[in-house]
């Protein structure tokens, strides 16, 4: 079965840092782009970054609202992708989730994970 | 980047009866990259229709997906007990690609 488990969530304070984890399994992970998706109850979904398949590099982008702030990786050998979080702002708060792409990029998601909660306050 | 409006936000129907879901775009949508996605509490969201109105694998036929341009639909024939959710479309024909803000099936 196909499957995306994200992890990592939590509560941190404002400037902290968190990693986030999404760990994949039942499809070849490296032939994929992956992105972060977050949702909150103020913005609704909002895209957070991508990392490319393994032909492109792994090749990380970001939205705006984060970049510098928000570093992606991944570990194909985890079959794993990383949402490393640093500088958090109380706005950061949300479900946090991996999407997978279909093969070719296309920026739409056709496999989610349940998501991971990241609360930021003090 | 173009705004997708859904409509309505909310939709109070009984099973067995027939859910129509609009999204409207700020801007064309180019090449019918549009997209409907599922969403339960606790859960996934799982993706419904690409293209615009084709099926992703092992969705029901009760689903369809029609439209082109700033005005897409999403149907769902006949609401059985499982189909209460929330719905959201996205387009990826522009960057960043946008979510609409969402849909919410309720039991009447």
């Amino acid at each position: 079965e196909e499957q995306l488990v994200e992890s990592g969530g939590g509560l941190v304070q404002p400037g902290g840092s968190l990693r986030l984890s999404c760990t994949a399994s039942g499809f070849i992970f490296s032939d994929h782009y992956m992105d972060w998706v977050r949702q909150s109850s103020g913005k609704g979904l909002e895209w957070v970054g991508r990392s490319k398949d393994k032909v492109n590099g792994y090749t990380a982008a970001y939205a705006a609202s984060v970049q510098g702030r928000f570093t992606i990786s991944r570990d194909e050998s985890r079959n794993s992708m990383f949402l490393q979080m640093n500088s958090l702002k109380t706005e950061d708060t949300a479900i946090y989730y991996c999407g997978r792409r279909p093969r070719g990029g296309y920026w739409y998601f056709d496999l989610w994970g349940r998501g991971t909660l990241v609360t930021v306050s003090s | 980047e173009i705004v997708l409006t859904q409509s309505p936000g909310t939709l109070s129907l009984s099973p067995g009866e027939r859910a129509t879901l609009s999204c409207r775009a700020s801007q064309s949508v180019s090449n019918s990259y549009l997209v409907w996605y599922q969403q339960k509490p606790g859960q996934a969201p799982r993706l419904l229709i690409y293209a615009a109105s084709r099926r992703a694998t092992g969705i029901p036929d009760r689903f369809s997906g029609s439209g082109s341009g700033t005005d897409f639909t999403l149907t769902i024939s006949r609401l059985e007990p499982e189909d209460f959710a929330v719905y959201f479309c996205q387009q990826h024909s522009s960057s960043p690609q946008t979510f609409g803000q969402g849909t919410k099936v309720e039991i009447k």
